[in-house]
């Protein structure tokens, strides 16, 4: 078993959809989750950073931790044809490096 | 406030030939990490740095793989020699501190032929 675990898709929604993308993870010392959103041929961009369980919303993206049940998921609304990308789920225990998902390609139709 | 700064963008190479990326991390960012992404996958870290010191290099390939932060700020990897399978894109990224935020850079796209 991955340490952690992400349908890489493509998951296909039409314009103004809400989205759900989801990761499962076994290591129970991970305590900080990011979100990063990859266009091709780009870095990944850090979307949302939190810390432990809990919610954080930043404009259309909400982004939801659940420690007890080793899941992690981030919510688009409204989403638009430039949200296409491959989201990256990443997740560390302390100051060592990121653990990262194999990334979700994320289609938004118009 | 500039990015991570990389190069080169693309590089082709032949098999056994040897080859070195540059990082230049955001100012004022202790932490450096170089990652591997392979096509299709998420990245993987190859080595981490604070300051001009390794805190982890366990998934490093040794015998051809080296790492370097002279002065504790750019960076240089250098793989020596290639194989096929090191084609991917070599990604850096830097963070204030091990545990905040990593911001990444746009990738150097390797090929080896």
């Amino acid at each position: 078993q991955k340490e952690v675990e992400q349908d890489p898709g493509p998951l296909s929604v039409p314009e103004g959809a809400i989205v759900s993308l989801n990761c499962t993870y076994s290591n129970s010392a991970f305590q900080y989750f990011m979100w990063y959103r990859q266009y091709s041929r780009k870095g990944p961009e850090l979307l949302m950073y939190t810390y432990s369980s809990g919610n954080k919303e930043d404009g259309r993206f909400t982004a939801q931790v659940d420690k007890s049940s080793k899941y992690i998921s981030l919510f688009i609304r409204d989403s638009q044809p430039s949200d296409s990308a491959t989201y990256l789920c990443a997740m560390r225990g302390g100051a060592d490096g990121l653990t990262f998902g194999k990334g979700t390609h994320l289609i938004i139709q118009p | 406030e500039a990015g991570v700064a990389q190069s080169p963008r693309y590089k082709i190479i032949e098999k056994r030939q040897s080859v070195a990326f540059w990082c230049n991390p955001i100012s004022g960012h202790a932490t450096l990490y170089w990652y591997q992404q392979i096509l299709g996958q998420g990245p993987k870290l190859l080595i981490q740095f604070q300051n001009n010191g390794v805190v982890d290099d366990s998934q490093l390939p040794k015998d051809r793989f080296s790492a370097e932060r002279l002065k504790g700020v750019d960076s240089t990897l250098k793989i020596q020699p290639a194989k096929l399978e090191d084609s991917a894109v070599y990604l850096c990224a830097s963070s204030l501190m091990g545990n905040t935020e990593a911001f990444f850079g746009q990738g150097t796209r390797l090929t080896v032929v």
